[in-house]
């Protein structure tokens, strides 16, 4: 089955700055990459997600990067905000899979 | 348009006892999927129902069962509670054509003593 490794586990930035958080999967047929924004006490909520026969996608402060070749796909947050704190989950799905295989999470702490 | 919605919010049981929590999907899904999210951890996949059919199942005993109705809303049932099993359950509903694209609740927050 499809593994999902994420880093790091904890990312702690100042206001303004930039995080990057990344992932690697090991199924090379999953096709769907998905990003989670989960803050405390509440579910998941899709942020942005990319297909596999795309190599960038952007939505304002926030960018997802898709390498096929390395198996590896990464979160990019423009000018963090105290607000973009929570916990943050990459997953993929494996084709022809409708349910996401999920990382084990990164908390971005963003100090004011 | 409301969204992804699931009951009750917290629940606390009692190791050996069985519990019932319901989700409603986002207006116009059909397909309702639940998971298991211990603290510190991602989301683990239990099950999916489509059709009022189990599409698919992740690696849970039998203890876990499900049901979804006519209306698309669905219950997730666990028997024999055990301490392991507290935890945050979440649904999420997804539709048709992009069913890889799954919009989540805000979880049942289960507490086994």
């Amino acid at each position: 089955g499809e593994n999902v490794e994420q880093h790091p586990s904890t990312l702690s930035v100042q206001e303004g700055d930039s995080a990057v958080i990344k992932c690697t999967y090991s199924d090379s047929a999953s096709n769907y990459f998905p990003w989670y924004k989960q803050e405390l006490g509440k579910g998941p909520q899709l942020i942005i997600d990319i297909r596999s026969n795309v190599g960038e996608k952007k939505d304002q402060r926030i960018a997802v990067t898709l390498n096929k070749t390395a198996k590896h796909f990464s979160l990019h947050i423009t000018e963090t905000q105290p607000e973009d704190s929570a916990v943050y989950f990459c997953a993929a799905n494996p084709s022809g899979s409708y349910i996401p295989t999920f990382g084990r999470g990164t908390s971005l702490i963003v100090h004011p | 348009d409301a969204g992804v919605t699931q009951s009750p919010t917290h629940l606390i049981k009692t190791r050996g006892q069985q519990v019932t929590l319901r989700c409603s999907p986002k207006s116009g899904h059909d397909t309702v999927s639940w998971y298991q999210q211990a603290l510190g951890q991602g989301p683990q996949f239990i099950f999916q129902y489509y059709e009022e059919e189990e599409r698919q199942r992740g690696n849970f005993p039998d203890r876990f069962s499900g049901h979804q109705f006519p209306n698309y809303s669905s219950e997730l049932n666990v028997n024999a509670l055990l301490l392991g099993d507290s935890a945050l359950y979440l649904c999420a509903s997804s539709f048709g054509s992009q069913q890889e694209t799954q919009y989540f609740g805000p979880g049942t927050r289960l507490l086994v003593l």
